[in-house]
C-alpha cells in the first residue's frame, strides 16, 4: 500500500515551452503533497507544500508564478515549469503525505535544452 | 533552503564491512528519518525516530535520535552490495509536516 506514481518518468522540452508533471497517490487519498528538486549529486530541496483545494504555500526562492501547482483533487498534484530554461533542468519529486508519514514518487527527469 | 550536515560524503567499503553515518544540525528537530535513495528514483523511508535518545533497529540498520535532538546516526552492520545507494537523513520539527533533508551519505559496497 501507499504508492505514489509520476508521470512522466522523463521528459525532453524545449527552452521557452512549459511541462506538467502529475503526481498521484495510487491507494489513498492525500490533503497534502509535496514537490522537491534534487540537482544532481545533491539533496532533495523542498519547492512547495500542495493542500487539495488551496493554493500551494512556496518556500523561500522559489518563483510561484514559474511553477504553478494544482492540487485538483486529494489523489492527484499538478507541477507545471512555465517558460523552462535549461537551469530548471532537474529531478522533481513528489510526495505524499498519509498520517505522519510522506511516500515519495519515483521521481520525474527534466531536460530542457 | 536549510540542510542538514551528513558525513561521512561518501563511503567505499568491503561487503561484509559494518558502515556507521551520522547528521548534524544546529537546531533541534522533533522527528529525525533515514531514507535510502536508488539512482533515478524517490527516497524510500528505512527507520523513523520520534523521541530524544531513542535507538530503533529495522534488520540490520539501527538508527538513534541524538540527546540534544541535534543529531542521529545510522548504522548497517554487515554490508551487502544491495545496500548501495544514497542514504539521506531528514529532519522534521514540531508541529510541521515538513521535511528538512540532509546533504547525503553515497554509499559504494564492493564484493
Amino acid at each position: 500500500g501507499a504508492v505514489v506514481s509520476q508521470h512522466p518518468s522523463w521528459v525532453i522540452c524545449k527552452s521557452g515551452t512549459s511541462v506538467k508533471i502529475e503526481c498521484r497517490s495510487l491507494d489513498f487519498q492525500a490533503t497534502t503533497m509535496f514537490w522537491y528538486r534534487q540537482f544532481p549529486k545533491q539533496s532533495l530541496m523542498l519547492m512547495a507544500t500542495s493542500n487539495e483545494g488551496s493554493k500551494a504555500t512556496y518556500e523561500q526562492g522559489v518563483e510561484k508564478d514559474k511553477f504553478l501547482i494544482n492540487h485538483a483533487s486529494l489523489t492527484l498534484s499538478t507541477l507545471t515549469v512555465t517558460s523552462a530554461h535549461p537551469e530548471d533542468s532537474s529531478f522533481y519529486i513528489c510526495s505524499a503525505q498519509l498520517v505522519d508519514e510522506q511516500y515519495f514518487g519515483p521521481g520525474t527527469r527534466l531536460t530542457v535544452t | 533552503g536549510q540542510q542538514l550536515n551528513q558525513s561521512p560524503q561518501s563511503m567505499f567499503i568491503q561487503e561484509g564491512e559494518d558502515v556507521s553515518m551520522n547528521c548534524t544540525s544546529s537546531s533541534i528537530f522533533n522527528t529525525w528519518l533515514w531514507y535510502k535513495q536508488d539512482p533515478g528514483e524517490g527516497p524510500v523511508l528505512l527507520i523513523a525516530l520520534y523521541k530524544a535518545g531513542e535507538l530503533t533497529s529495522n534488520g540490520r540498520l539501527t538508527a538513534q535520535f541524538g540527546i540534544t535532538r541535534k543529531d542521529s546516526f545510522l548504522n548497517i552492520s554487515a554490508s551487502i552490495p544491495s545496500d548501495v545507494g544514497i542514504y539521506f537523513c531528514a529532519g522534521q520539527r514540531y508541529n510541521t509536516d515538513k521535511l528538512i533533508f540532509g546533504t547525503g551519505t553515497r554509499l559504494q559496497v564492493f564484493p
